[in-house]
Order: C-alpha cells, then sequence, then structure tokens
C-alpha cells in the first residue's frame, strides 16, 4: 500500500539556521504530495504541495520538489525563525476517493 | 477561506457514556469530510471518510458500531464515540475537501481532545 517515511525527529535548530526534513514515500501510480505543518495548539494546515514529477511547491520560504527517481519530497527552508517551530508532515494521495497517508510527523524547534 | 471548525475543542466523560463531535466548513460547501485520530507523537490515522447523504467508509480495524459518523449536510458531519472506554482517549481530527477548489487538498479542523475517565 501507499505509505510515507519521514525524518525523526526531534529537530532543534538556531534561528537563522538551514532545515531539511527528508521524506520519501512508496505508492502506486502517480501521487500528489504535501507537506503540512501543525503549530502548537493548532489544527494542520496546508504548507505546500505538488502533483506531478519535477514540481517545486513554495510557500512561506519553505520548498520541497516531487522528486520521482528517488521518491522523495524533502521539505526544506534556508533560514528558519522561532516561529517556524511546528510538528511537519509529510502525506501523499494517491487514490481516486482523495485519502490522504501521513508521515509519522517532525517535531522543529527553533531557539532565538 | 476555506476554515473548518470543531466543537467541542476538550471533552472528558464518563466511561460508558457517549460523546458527539461536530465538524464544521464554515465557508465552503464539503461533499466529503474525513475523520481522523492522533496518539500523542504519533501520525494521523484515518478512520473513515463520510460523504454528505450517504454512509460513512470506515478503515479496515476502525469499528462502525463504535464510532458513529453522520453527515447530514454539506457543512456538518458528527462522529460520535459510543459507549467510550478510556482507550477512546485520543484527539479527534476531522478535515474537509473544497469541491470548487481541488478534492486533493484537506483543510483541518483544530481538533477534539477527548478523555475517558
Amino acid at each position: 500500500g501507499d505509505s510515507v517515511t519521514q525524518m525523526e525527529g526531534p529537530v532543534t535548530l538556531s534561528e537563522e539556521a538551514f532545515l531539511t526534513i527528508n521524506c520519501t514515500y512508496t505508492a502506486t501510480g502517480y501521487p500528489s504530495l504535501f507537506w503540512y505543518v501543525q503549530y502548537p495548539g493548532e489544527g494542520l494546515q496546508l504548507l505546500l504541495k505538488a502533483t506531478k514529477a519535477d514540481d517545486k511547491g513554495s510557500n512561506k520560504g519553505f520548498e520541497a520538489t516531487y522528486r520521482k527517481e528517488t521518491t522523495s519530497f524533502h521539505l526544506e527552508k534556508g533560514s528558519v525563525q522561532v516561529s517556524d517551530s511546528a510538528v511537519y508532515f509529510c502525506a501523499l494521495t494517491a487514490s481516486n476517493d482523495y485519502k490522504l497517508s501521513f508521515g509519522a510527523g517532525t517535531t522543529v524547534t527553533v531557539r532565538a | 477561506g476555506a476554515v473548518v471548525s470543531q466543537h467541542p475543542s476538550w471533552v472528558i466523560c464518563k466511561s460508558g457514556t457517549s460523546v458527539k463531535i461536530e465538524c464544521r466548513s464554515l465557508d465552503f460547501q464539503a461533499t466529503t469530510m474525513f475523520w481522523y485520530r492522533q496518539f500523542p507523537k504519533q501520525s494521523l490515522m484515518l478512520m473513515a471518510t463520510s460523504n454528505e447523504g450517504s454512509k460513512a467508509t470506515y478503515e479496515q480495524g476502525v469499528e462502525k458500531d463504535k464510532f458513529l459518523i453522520n453527515h447530514a449536510s454539506l457543512t456538518l458531519s458528527t462522529l460520535t464515540v459510543t459507549s467510550a472506554h478510556p482507550e477512546d482517549s485520543s484527539f479527534y481530527i476531522c478535515s474537509a475537501t473544497n469541491p470548487r477548489v481541488t478534492l486533493e487538498t484537506q483543510y483541518f479542523g483544530p481538533g477534539t481532545r477527548l478523555l475517558v475517565l
């Protein structure tokens, strides 16, 4: 079945550091890929997405590129802020019923 | 746009009672809503898919008689945990899709934390 494997956390960084969270997937067909973010005390929010190979999703300084050859969708940000502290989930949907399969989530803490 | 609310945000109940959780799409009509369960420091596990006007589709291992889902209107889905027990304590999250935008993106509610004593 479809699955997502993402880098285990927690990850602790200093402000302005570079962040990367690895995400790889297994899916039949051609999935759409997502990164969702869950800030403390809030619900999940869509951060970015990519629907086909080589697409790059970007938002709030975060980027991720859909790499079909390596079945990956790694999340990156060049300079993190304290406000980026959150749990990040990689997810995919590969079926006509649009069900999402989530990775385990990575907790990121950015220190001032 | 695309705001999803849940009520209540917190509920504590005694073992054996039933608890109803509401999920509403506030500014769009959602033909499909999803219900998830999230354990501490773990990922979201899909429980069921709820389509307006039809029976919910449950994931394998989820007891449909235990977790009753009703999607009576295009803006409201409810999850009722029947005869709740301590092992049902969890964080329940709903999401909805906006067919006017895309069916691929789910908009999530803030979640409901259930504690069964």
